[in-house]
């Protein structure tokens, strides 16, 4: 039961240009949503968060939509860098657990030049 | 802050031995949480301190697996008479109290042959 997806395993996008990276979820009792980004060998890394109450967070180059009617997120990188090249994961937050995330199986960006 | 930080980065065992992993968390964090994945696949919960606390243990973490963390500091991750199945990655997260987001080390590379 995947209650966090990402279907669309890899991503290519040219340098300068948008980068959208999407993740629908099933869960209606997720209340808070991240994104981490990873490179190989190394853990998870932290990016940008968003509550269930709101719709947009932006942080840089870094933006998360939230549409919880759709349960659908997004994640936009602009302008790409080839430093952002790396495997992104969504991430779900439960409001009746123990606060543990719930991860998609992440989506593979590629940025080039 | 230095981050979160585990030992040893990499581990090759031999089925049937008993490994132990170990986390040191972001100080300030009083929440700890271990994470295993694999090939493909995002992390994957496997258990929550709050404190010293064990609060919420994944189904996945079968009878071969403890985890401790004595005075609510660092923790350490037991596998006993590991399985070839053991093989993933495992991650440890901290965050700190009132604070959805969680930080990660850079992981304990498993290798069970």
């Amino acid at each position: 039961d995947q209650q966090v997806k990402q279907n669309s395993p890899s991503l290519s996008v040219q340098e300068g240009r948008i980068s959208i990276l999407n993740c629908d979820y099933t869960n209606s009792m997720f209340d808070y949503f991240l994104w981490y980004k990873k490179y190989p060998a190394e853990g998870p890394t932290f990016l940008i968060s968003i509550s269930s109450i709101k719709d947009k967070n932006e942080d840089g180059r870094f933006t998360v939509f939230l549409n919880k009617s759709a349960k659908h997120l997004s994640l936009h990188i602009v302008p790409s860098q080839p430093g952002d090249s790396a495997v992104y994961f969504c991430a779900a937050h439960d409001t009746g657990t123990a606060s543990k995330l719930t991860f998609g199986t992440g989506t593979r960006l590629q940025v080039t030049l | 802050d230095t981050g979160v930080s585990q030992n040893p980065r990499h581990k090759i065992t031999k089925r049937g031995q008993n490994v132990t992993f170990r986390c040191d968390p972001i100080s300030e964090h009083n929440r700890l949480y271990w994470y295993r994945q694999t090939l493909g696949q995002g992390p994957e919960f496997l258990t929550y301190f709050q404190n010293e606390a064990q609060l919420e243990k994944s189904r996945l973490l079968s009878d071969r697996f403890s985890a401790e963390r004595p005075k609510g500091s660092f923790s350490t991750l037991e596998i006993q008479r590991t399985e070839q199945g053991d093989s993933a990655m495992y991650l440890c997260a901290s965050r700190h109290r009132g604070s959805y987001e969680q930080y990660f080390g850079p992981g304990t590379r498993l290798t069970v042959t």
